[in-house]
């Protein structure tokens, strides 16, 4: 049983456009929604998140949208850049609860 | 440095060896979860803890695992018996706090290899 979806496996985007990574979720209990971003060999590091009473959150050149009637979030990230290829996990917890809940993870490819 | 720390990086056990990952969480960080990553896939829960108490293992196979995170010294996910499907990264995070939403940060992970 997923409870976070990311549908895409991997995403190629041109250099200086903009990079939109999708997810859903099927647990209305999530009250909290994170993107990480993985290199490989490495662990998980924290982007960017959104509180379930919010609709956006901007940080720089990522924004996260969250449209909880149809229990979706997205990333974007614009201008993309070489940097930005990486796997990216949506995640979600819910409220009094401990565990993050991740998607399998989108490979995004930045092209030059 | 003061992030996650894991080691070893890389472990390599054969069928029926037991296999002991460690962490160290950030400094000030009194709260561990341990995720485990297969192949192709996301991160999965396996057991939060704080000092010297359990408080979710809901993600914890029901055998040959376990974890600690005593008083002093790093938490152990500690694997008896390992067979092949144990294969897998393993991760630790750590936060300030814990239901409150504290921000889990992720150490580099333990890659094991059961041959």
């Amino acid at each position: 049983d997923q409870q976070v979806k990311q549908n895409s496996p991997s995403l190629s985007v041109q250099e200086g456009r903009i990079s939109i990574l999708n997810c859903d979720y099927t647990n209305s209990m999530f009250d909290y929604f994170l993107w990480y971003k993985k290199y490989p060999a490495e662990g998980p590091t924290f982007l960017i998140s959104i509180s379930s009473i919010k609709d956006k959150n901007e940080d720089g050149r990522f924004t996260v949208f969250l449209n909880k009637s149809a229990k979706h979030l997205s990333l974007h990230i614009v201008p993309s850049q070489p940097g930005d290829s990486a796997v990216y996990f949506c995640a979600a917890r819910g409220n009094r609860d401990d565990k993050i809940i991740f998607g399998k993870g989108t490979r995004l490819h930045i092209l030059p | 440095n003061a992030g996650v720390m894991q080691n070893p990086r890389h472990l390599v056990r054969r069928r029926g060896q037991e296999a002991r990952l460690r962490c160290s969480p950030m400094k000030g960080h009194s709260h561990v979860y341990w995720y485990r990553q297969l192949p192709e896939e996301g991160l999965k829960f396996m057991v939060y803890l704080q000092k010297e108490n359990i408080i979710d293992e809901s993600g914890m196979p029901k055998e040959r695992f376990s974890a600690e995170f005593p008083k002093e010294g790093p938490s152990i996910l500690r694997i008896q018996q390992v067979v092949r499907g144990d294969s897998a990264a393993y991760f630790c995070a750590s936060s300030s706090s814990g239901t409150s939403g504290g921000e889990q940060f992720f150490g580099p992970g333990t890659r094991l290899t059961v041959l």
